[in-house]
Protein backbone atom coordinates (compact mmCIF):
# COMPACT_ATOMS: atom_id res chain seq x y z
CA UNK A 1 0.00 0.00 0.00
CA UNK A 2 1.57 3.25 -0.81
CA UNK A 3 1.46 5.51 1.75
CA UNK A 4 2.43 9.33 2.41
CA UNK A 5 2.70 10.46 6.13
CA UNK A 6 2.87 14.31 7.04
CA UNK A 7 2.32 16.02 10.52
CA UNK A 8 -1.14 16.83 10.45
CA UNK A 9 -0.40 20.48 12.31
CA UNK A 10 -1.31 23.20 13.03
CA UNK A 11 1.56 25.32 12.62
CA UNK A 12 1.79 28.41 14.19
CA UNK A 13 4.25 30.94 13.32
CA UNK A 14 4.97 34.27 13.80
CA UNK A 15 4.87 36.43 10.14
CA UNK A 16 8.74 36.35 9.10
CA UNK A 17 9.47 33.48 10.51
CA UNK A 18 11.61 30.53 8.92
CA UNK A 19 8.97 27.62 9.20
CA UNK A 20 10.07 23.53 7.43
CA UNK A 21 7.85 20.41 7.23
CA UNK A 22 8.65 17.03 6.32
CA UNK A 23 6.81 14.13 4.89
CA UNK A 24 7.88 10.71 4.49
CA UNK A 25 6.73 7.82 1.62
CA UNK A 26 6.60 4.47 1.89
CA UNK A 27 6.91 3.38 -1.87
CA UNK A 28 10.33 3.40 -2.77
CA UNK A 29 9.68 2.79 -6.82
CA UNK A 30 7.73 6.67 -6.96
CA UNK A 31 9.19 8.57 -9.77
CA UNK A 32 7.81 12.02 -8.86
CA UNK A 33 7.59 14.12 -6.02
CA UNK A 34 5.19 17.82 -5.50
CA UNK A 35 4.46 19.92 -2.78
CA UNK A 36 0.61 20.94 -3.42
CA UNK A 37 -1.01 24.53 -1.52
CA UNK A 38 -4.30 24.31 -0.81
CA UNK A 39 -6.81 26.91 0.25
CA UNK A 40 -9.57 26.77 2.62
CA UNK A 41 -12.86 25.14 0.20
CA UNK A 42 -10.35 25.05 -2.91
CA UNK A 43 -8.63 22.95 -4.63
CA UNK A 44 -4.64 21.41 -4.58
CA UNK A 45 -2.69 24.05 -6.88
CA UNK A 46 1.02 22.87 -7.09
CA UNK A 47 3.87 24.57 -5.42
CA UNK A 48 6.83 23.15 -7.02
CA UNK A 49 8.21 19.54 -8.04
CA UNK A 50 11.15 18.51 -5.79
CA UNK A 51 13.98 17.06 -7.20
CA UNK A 52 16.75 15.03 -5.60
CA UNK A 53 19.03 17.86 -5.81
CA UNK A 54 17.23 20.63 -4.35
CA UNK A 55 14.95 23.24 -5.79
CA UNK A 56 13.90 26.68 -4.52
CA UNK A 57 11.89 28.70 -5.97
CA UNK A 58 11.74 32.18 -4.29
CA UNK A 59 11.13 31.53 -0.53
CA UNK A 60 10.26 28.19 -1.07
CA UNK A 61 13.44 25.51 -1.09
CA UNK A 62 11.86 21.97 -1.36
CA UNK A 63 14.73 18.67 -1.00
CA UNK A 64 14.49 14.99 -1.56
CA UNK A 65 16.10 12.20 0.27
CA UNK A 66 15.03 9.06 -1.54
CA UNK A 67 17.81 7.44 0.73
CA UNK A 68 15.64 7.83 3.86
CA UNK A 69 12.27 8.31 1.62
CA UNK A 70 11.90 11.61 2.80
CA UNK A 71 10.47 15.12 1.14
CA UNK A 72 10.63 18.33 2.92
CA UNK A 73 9.42 21.82 2.70
CA UNK A 74 11.17 25.11 3.98
CA UNK A 75 9.77 28.47 3.69
CA UNK A 76 11.95 31.27 4.61
CA UNK A 77 10.51 35.13 5.44
CA UNK A 78 6.35 33.63 5.57
CA UNK A 79 3.79 35.74 4.72
CA UNK A 80 0.32 35.47 6.00
CA UNK A 81 -1.10 34.89 2.60
CA UNK A 82 1.10 31.46 3.19
CA UNK A 83 -1.46 30.61 5.44
CA UNK A 84 -2.82 26.98 4.23
CA UNK A 85 -3.05 23.21 3.95
CA UNK A 86 0.54 21.61 2.14
CA UNK A 87 0.01 18.77 0.55
CA UNK A 88 3.15 16.33 0.11
CA UNK A 89 3.38 13.82 -3.52
CA UNK A 90 4.55 11.38 -4.81
CA UNK A 91 4.18 9.27 -7.85
CA UNK A 92 3.92 8.68 -11.73
CA UNK A 93 2.28 7.99 -14.67
CA UNK A 94 -0.01 6.28 -12.74
CA UNK A 95 -1.59 8.84 -10.69
CA UNK A 96 0.00 10.76 -7.26
CA UNK A 97 -0.38 9.56 -3.91
CA UNK A 98 -0.76 12.40 -1.78
CA UNK A 99 -0.60 13.27 2.14
CA UNK A 100 -3.37 14.37 4.58
CA UNK A 101 -1.75 17.82 4.51
CA UNK A 102 -0.01 19.77 6.98
CA UNK A 103 -2.05 22.56 8.31
CA UNK A 104 -0.28 26.18 8.20
CA UNK A 105 -1.52 28.99 10.28
CA UNK A 106 1.22 32.52 9.78
CA UNK A 107 0.46 35.11 12.64
CA UNK A 108 0.49 38.67 12.38
CA UNK B 1 -6.30 28.93 -20.88
CA UNK B 2 -8.84 27.10 -19.07
CA UNK B 3 -8.30 24.15 -16.45
CA UNK B 4 -10.11 21.31 -15.72
CA UNK B 5 -13.64 22.38 -15.45
CA UNK B 6 -16.22 20.34 -13.35
CA UNK B 7 -19.61 20.38 -12.69
CA UNK B 8 -21.56 20.56 -10.74
CA UNK B 9 -19.86 22.87 -7.77
CA UNK B 10 -22.15 21.65 -5.33
CA UNK B 11 -24.83 19.34 -4.74
CA UNK B 12 -27.05 18.31 -1.97
CA UNK B 13 -29.11 14.61 -2.80
CA UNK B 14 -31.25 12.62 -1.09
CA UNK B 15 -29.74 9.20 -0.26
CA UNK B 16 -30.97 6.68 -2.92
CA UNK B 17 -30.55 9.03 -5.66
CA UNK B 18 -28.01 8.90 -8.54
CA UNK B 19 -25.17 11.30 -8.79
CA UNK B 20 -23.41 11.94 -11.71
CA UNK B 21 -20.38 13.99 -12.16
CA UNK B 22 -18.40 15.63 -14.81
CA UNK B 23 -14.87 16.31 -15.71
CA UNK B 24 -13.53 18.03 -18.72
CA UNK B 25 -10.22 17.52 -18.79
CA UNK B 26 -7.10 20.55 -20.02
CA UNK B 27 -7.35 20.02 -23.73
CA UNK B 28 -4.33 18.16 -24.81
CA UNK B 29 -3.81 15.77 -21.94
CA UNK B 30 -4.11 12.39 -21.92
CA UNK B 31 -4.38 11.23 -18.33
CA UNK B 32 -7.61 12.05 -16.49
CA UNK B 33 -7.89 11.12 -12.55
CA UNK B 34 -10.69 11.13 -10.07
CA UNK B 35 -10.10 11.77 -6.44
CA UNK B 36 -12.14 12.05 -3.40
CA UNK B 37 -11.40 14.23 -0.65
CA UNK B 38 -12.42 13.96 3.22
CA UNK B 39 -11.03 15.28 6.47
CA UNK B 40 -11.02 11.50 7.36
CA UNK B 41 -8.92 9.80 4.76
CA UNK B 42 -7.77 12.90 2.82
CA UNK B 43 -7.29 12.99 -0.67
CA UNK B 44 -7.91 9.10 -2.30
CA UNK B 45 -7.18 8.40 -5.88
CA UNK B 46 -10.50 6.60 -6.91
CA UNK B 47 -10.07 5.78 -10.72
CA UNK B 48 -7.64 7.38 -13.98
CA UNK B 49 -7.83 7.02 -17.30
CA UNK B 50 -5.13 7.11 -19.89
CA UNK B 51 -6.03 8.27 -23.43
CA UNK B 52 -9.66 7.33 -22.52
CA UNK B 53 -9.42 3.98 -21.59
CA UNK B 54 -9.76 2.95 -17.65
CA UNK B 55 -6.67 1.73 -16.39
CA UNK B 56 -6.64 1.85 -12.85
CA UNK B 57 -10.03 1.45 -10.37
CA UNK B 58 -8.98 -0.04 -7.37
CA UNK B 59 -9.63 2.80 -5.68
CA UNK B 60 -13.52 2.53 -6.60
CA UNK B 61 -14.74 2.28 -3.14
CA UNK B 62 -17.76 0.19 -3.88
CA UNK B 63 -20.08 -1.13 -7.36
CA UNK B 64 -22.04 1.67 -7.09
CA UNK B 65 -19.24 4.05 -7.75
CA UNK B 66 -18.60 4.33 -11.91
CA UNK B 67 -16.93 6.00 -14.01
CA UNK B 68 -16.66 6.47 -18.17
CA UNK B 69 -14.85 8.75 -20.08
CA UNK B 70 -16.29 8.47 -23.67
CA UNK B 71 -14.44 10.97 -25.58
CA UNK B 72 -10.88 12.91 -24.69
CA UNK B 73 -12.89 15.84 -23.43
CA UNK B 74 -15.20 14.34 -20.88
CA UNK B 75 -15.50 12.07 -18.33
CA UNK B 76 -18.33 11.19 -15.86
CA UNK B 77 -18.68 9.73 -12.46
CA UNK B 78 -21.33 8.27 -11.20
CA UNK B 79 -23.09 7.24 -7.80
CA UNK B 80 -25.87 4.99 -7.46
CA UNK B 81 -27.38 4.66 -5.37
CA UNK B 82 -25.86 7.81 -3.18
CA UNK B 83 -25.56 7.06 0.48
CA UNK B 84 -24.93 9.55 3.64
CA UNK B 85 -20.45 8.28 3.76
CA UNK B 86 -20.23 9.23 0.06
CA UNK B 87 -20.61 13.03 1.22
CA UNK B 88 -17.27 14.41 -0.04
CA UNK B 89 -15.69 16.82 -2.17
CA UNK B 90 -14.29 15.06 -5.50
CA UNK B 91 -11.57 16.24 -7.74
CA UNK B 92 -10.98 15.43 -11.24
CA UNK B 93 -7.56 16.10 -12.33
CA UNK B 94 -5.88 15.67 -15.70
CA UNK B 95 -1.77 15.33 -16.63
CA UNK B 96 -0.09 15.35 -19.67
CA UNK B 97 2.39 12.33 -20.57
CA UNK B 98 6.19 13.52 -20.72
CA UNK B 99 5.29 16.48 -18.52
CA UNK B 100 6.94 14.82 -15.30
CA UNK B 101 3.63 13.60 -13.77
CA UNK B 102 1.91 16.99 -12.48
CA UNK B 103 -1.90 16.89 -12.12
CA UNK B 104 -3.97 20.03 -12.36
CA UNK B 105 -7.22 19.90 -10.38
CA UNK B 106 -10.42 21.27 -11.06
CA UNK B 107 -12.31 23.05 -9.00
CA UNK B 108 -13.97 19.95 -7.53
CA UNK B 109 -17.66 18.76 -7.02
CA UNK B 110 -19.14 19.28 -3.24
CA UNK B 111 -21.25 16.68 -2.89
CA UNK B 112 -23.86 16.00 0.36
CA UNK B 113 -26.24 13.38 0.56
CA UNK B 114 -28.64 13.22 3.12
Amino acid sequence: RKEVEQDPGPFNVPEGATVAFNCTYSNSASQSFFWYRQDCRKEPKLLMSVYSSGNEDGRFTAQLNRASQYISLLIRDSKLSDSATYLCSTGGADGLTFGKGTHLIIQP
Amino acid sequence: DAGVIQSPRHEVTEMGQEVTLRCKPISGHDYLFWYRQTMMRGLELLIYFNNNVPIDDSGMPEDRFSAKMPNASFSTLKIQPSEPRDSAVYFCASSLAGSGNTIYFGEGSWLTVV
